[in-house]
This record gives structure tokens, C-alpha cells and sequence, in this order.
């Protein structure tokens, strides 16, 4: 099944710093979710972007997509220590009719205060 | 609160026994799914279901059972045909698919240990 792969795998930055995590995947999609998972806990669906759609923003994240280029990234400005966690990308085929989101290994982000 | 639960959230079990791990949605969500999750890992789809009395079977389903009679339940049944089940354990929820996708809402997770 298709798969989102993260890039980096971990990114350190310090408080302030913007923190930028990309995701690539192989086939058509029918959107791609971006989620973030404290340590030990469950994920937390943060933005939802269309296949049809260029950009997304919600708060301080911004998500952009490139179908041309088969990527998205997820940039977080002026980034906190409360920021530290995993995040996911999950990618929805545009065929097969499930609809099932296959999530990627994820970015470990650590925000130093 | 409108949410997902599960339980326990920690699970200890012996090697050869079946163990059944919770899961509950007052969300209303018509979709239910189990995954797994192993250290350093994403999450792999073990199970789900987008309606009550129905579901498929997902990537790692081997070793695994599940039943949905009720909208709100979708228990998980690790049994000992799986060798190896000590994993992180999540539930999540979403409005229904197979028409278009949205977003899903996930429960807390259980930790499994088998020795």
C-alpha cells in the first residue's frame, strides 16, 4: 500500500526557530492528512489538504502540497518547546474506494527551550 | 466530552493467551480503526469497519480479531496466533468513508506487553 515517507527523521531546533518537515509519496492522491503524536500518547489530526488545494494554514502551521511533485510539507513558525513531538503524515489514495489514510514513520521534532 | 476511549492504557499477558483490548466512541463516527504502532514506527492498519456488523481486514490482520455490533464499540482480540504482540495498541474514528476521506480522531492508545 502506498506510503507517505517523512523527511527528516528527527529535526532539533531551538524556541523561535521555524521547523520545516516534508513528505513524500508514489501515487495519486486523494488528499493527506498531517497528525502529531506526543510521546506515548495518541495522534492529534492537525490539517486535512485536498488534492485540489495548494496550501492550508491553521494557526502557526502551514501546510503546502505539490501533486505535481508528489509532496507536502509541514512548516511550523516560531516554534515552542511544547511543539516537541512526533508528526505524521498520512496519505489517502485517490483509487481503490477505502479511503484509508496510510500513515508515514513520522518526523521526531524536539523544540529546546 | 465527545471522544474516544480505551483501556487499559497499560496490558500485561503471557505468552499463548488471548487478550482483548476496548474501545469506545461517543462521537458518532460510523467508521471505526485499530492500529499498531512499534517503536520508531508509523502506525500499521491492522483492522476496520464502516458500519456496524461490517469489517476488512487491513495490512497486518494475521493473529487478530475484531467484531462491531454496536456503533460505538470496536474491540480488538490479540490472539496468541500472533507472534509478536507486544506493541502500542490505537483506536481512532472518523466520520464514514468510501466516499471521501476525512479526518481521524484518535484514542490514547493501549501498551501491550506479552512475556
Amino acid at each position: 500500500s502506498q506510503q507517505g515517507e517523512e523527511d527528516p527523521q528527527a529535526l532539533s531546533i531551538q524556541e523561535g526557530e521555524n521547523a520545516t518537515m516534508n513528505c513524500s509519496y508514489k501515487t495519486s492522491i486523494n488528499n493527506l492528512q498531517w497528525y502529531r503524536q506526543n510521546s506515548g500518547r495518541g495522534l492529534v489530526h492537525l490539517i486535512l489538504i485536498r488534492s485540489n488545494e495548494r496550501e492550508k494554514h491553521s494557526g502557526r502551521l502551514r501546510v503546502t502540497l505539490d501533486t505535481s511533485k508528489k509532496s507536502s510539507s509541514l512548516l511550523i513558525t516560531a516554534s515552542r518547546a511544547a511543539d516537541t513531538a512526533s508528526y505524521f503524515c498520512a496519505t489517502v489514495p485517490l483509487s481503490g474506494g477505502s479511503y484509508i489514510p496510510t500513515f508515514g514513520r513520522g518526523t521526531s521534532l524536539i523544540v529546546h527551550p | 466530552d465527545g471522544g474516544i476511549t480505551q483501556s487499559p492504557k497499560y496490558l500485561f499477558r503471557k505468552e499463548g493467551q488471548n487478550v482483548t483490548l476496548s474501545c469506545e466512541q461517543n462521537l458518532n463516527h460510523d467508521a471505526m480503526y485499530w492500529y499498531r504502532q512499534d517503536p520508531g514506527q508509523g502506525l500499521r492498519l491492522i483492522y476496520y469497519s464502516q458500519i456496524v456488523n461490517d469489517f476488512q481486514k487491513g495490512d497486518i490482520a494475521e493473529g487478530y480479531s475484531v467484531s462491531r455490533e454496536k456503533k460505538e464499540s470496536f474491540p480488538l482480540t490479540v490472539t496468541s496466533a500472533q507472534k509478536n504482540p507486544t506493541a502500542f495498541y490505537l483506536c481512532a474514528s472518523s466520520r464514514k468513508t468510501g466516499t471521501d476521506s476525512y479526518e481521524q480522531y484518535f484514542g490514547p492508545g493501549t501498551r501491550l506487553t506479552v512475556t
